[in-house]
């Protein structure tokens, strides 16, 4: 699987976008853009997945570049039950499908 | 649904001894994944079932431990004997088939202790 890279914290104020970058420039054609997150003391949560086009949920929007060489993940308006740690994975969409979780971005959201 | 349960939330036992963590899936998913969560080495597989079937156990760390999936709607993480190094939350997820539903439902995790 490709490899990611996020940075490790990023703050941001109630109310406002919080987007969180990814690089994944390594991806290949069949791989997806798997995002999750995981709240303090719980399991982790799924947010949103995508191949090359932009989709959006009730949750969150996800950005992938046309060279899908990185992505961003967009919560519209901030909450302080969105702070968590949020993980970008890339992951081929196969019989089998395993999730490779790195590090992550610590997201703090601040009233 | 009440989601994925794990049971115990919280086991705290001394070096040597046999500790078994459970899961019961969400009914109809046919996948089951074992995860461990450590500080330094972050959240990691262990390893996944499909159809009570063990497809890839190469994150599992070595012969103390050992999984099973007797039936859809159980499973087990055992670890024997169990050293301090096997301190960690280890969570348990389901799934549908890729294709079908792409999310991986994860369980509030077992918080073990192995003094």
């Amino acid at each position: 699987d490709a490899k990611t890279t996020q940075p490790p914290s990023m703050d941001c104020a109630e109310g406002r976008a919080a987007n969180l970058p990814c690089n994944h420039s390594t991806i290949s054609g069949n791989e997806y853009v798997y995002w999750y997150r995981q709240i303090h003391s719980q399991g982790p949560q799924y947010i949103i997945h995508g191949l090359k086009n932009n989709e959006t949920n009730e949750m969150a929007s996800l950005i992938i570049t046309e060279d899908r060489k990185s992505s961003t993940l967009i919560l519209p308006h901030a909450t302080l039950r969105d702070t968590a740690v949020y993980y970008c994975i890339v992951s081929l969409r196969s019989n089998d499908y395993k999730l490779s979780f790195g590090a992550g971005t610590t997201v703090t959201v601040r009233a | 649904d009440a989601g994925v349960i794990q049971s115990p939330r919280h086991e705290v036992t001394e070096m040597g001894q046999e500790v078994t963590l459970r899961c019961k899936p969400i009914s109809g998913h046919d996948y089951l994944f074992w995860y461990r969560q450590t500080m330094m080495r972050g959240l990691e597989l262990l390893i996944y079932f499909n159809n009570n079937v063990p497809i890839d156990d190469s994150g599992m760390p070595e012969d103390r431990f050992s999984a099973k999936m007797p039936n859809a709607s159980f499973s087990t993480l055992k670890i024997q004997p169990s050293e301090p190094r096997d301190s960690a939350v280890y969570f348990c997820a389901s799934s549908l088939p890729p294709g079908s539903q792409e999310t991986q439902y994860f369980g509030p995790g077992t918080r073990l202790l192995v003094l």
